[in-house]
């Protein structure tokens, strides 16, 4: 069955350190993949998307890679602040006009 | 970035009254809204996708007349849930696409609807 899986439900770090973050999937080929912030209560926010033949991109503090042989994302955040502190949800199409199969999300908490 | 705006933010209602809650793209227009929803810690579940001026297209397991969209302009598409009840209590999402390719989704705030 075709899946995409956050590995950590949560994951704490000490202000200041990169958070990364996991996504992998089975049976899907996207052309691109996408990050999402959510915060409680609130709807998703897009972060960054990333294109099959792109193998990183960044927007200041973010950091995502994308390998489609491994079919793993890493979403990276240096410098991280507790305002850092949501769920982060990846997300992709399968055939690039399908609606998006989202991951269940990893909480970060940043820690001061 | 583009907004998307959901109206209302909350509501309460009574077991077996109807709901509308409306979605809005604010400065773009969507041929396509999605409508989610979703449970306390997990992740966000697709109900359906509502493409301006034709049917709906449900996900399997999602009762489409007990859930009814309708998606009459390119900004504004309304998902009413008749006959509500407690199972029904949830928070729903719509998100709005502005192209049709390799574009990103625009979510609203959410709106969180408990049935009493």
């Amino acid at each position: 069955s075709q899946k995409i899986e956050q590995n950590s439900e949560a994951l704490n770090i000490q202000e200041g350190k990169t958070a990364t973050l996991t996504c992998n999937y089975t049976n899907y080929s996207p052309a691109y993949l996408q990050w999402y912030r959510q915060d409680p209560g609130r709807g998703p926010v897009f972060l960054l998307l990333i294109r099959e033949n792109e193998k990183e991109k960044r927007k200041e503090r973010l950091k995502v890679t994308f390998d489609t042989t491994l079919k793993q994302s890493l979403f990276h955040i240096t410098a991280s602040q507790p305002a850092d502190s949501a769920t982060y949800l990846c997300a992709l199409d399968p055939s690039g006009n399908t609606p998006l199969v989202f991951g269940k999300g990893t909480r970060l908490s940043v820690i001061a | 970035g583009a907004v998307v705006s959901q109206h209302p933010s909350w509501v309460i209602c009574k077991s077996g009254t109807s709901v509308k809650i409306e979605c809005r793209s604010l400065d773009f227009q969507a041929t396509t809204m999605f409508w989610y929803r979703q449970f306390p810690k997990q992740s966000l579940m697709l109900m359906a996708t509502s493409n301006e001026g034709s049917k709906a297209t449900y996900e399997q397991g999602v009762e489409k007349d007990k859930f009814l969209i309708n998606h009459a302009s390119l900004t504004l598409s309304t998902l009413t849930v008749t006959s509500a009840h407690p199972e029904d209590s949830s928070f729903y999402i719509c998100s709005a696409r502005p192209g049709t390719v390799y574009n990103e989704q625009f979510f609203g705030p959410g709106t969180r609807l408990t049935v009493l």
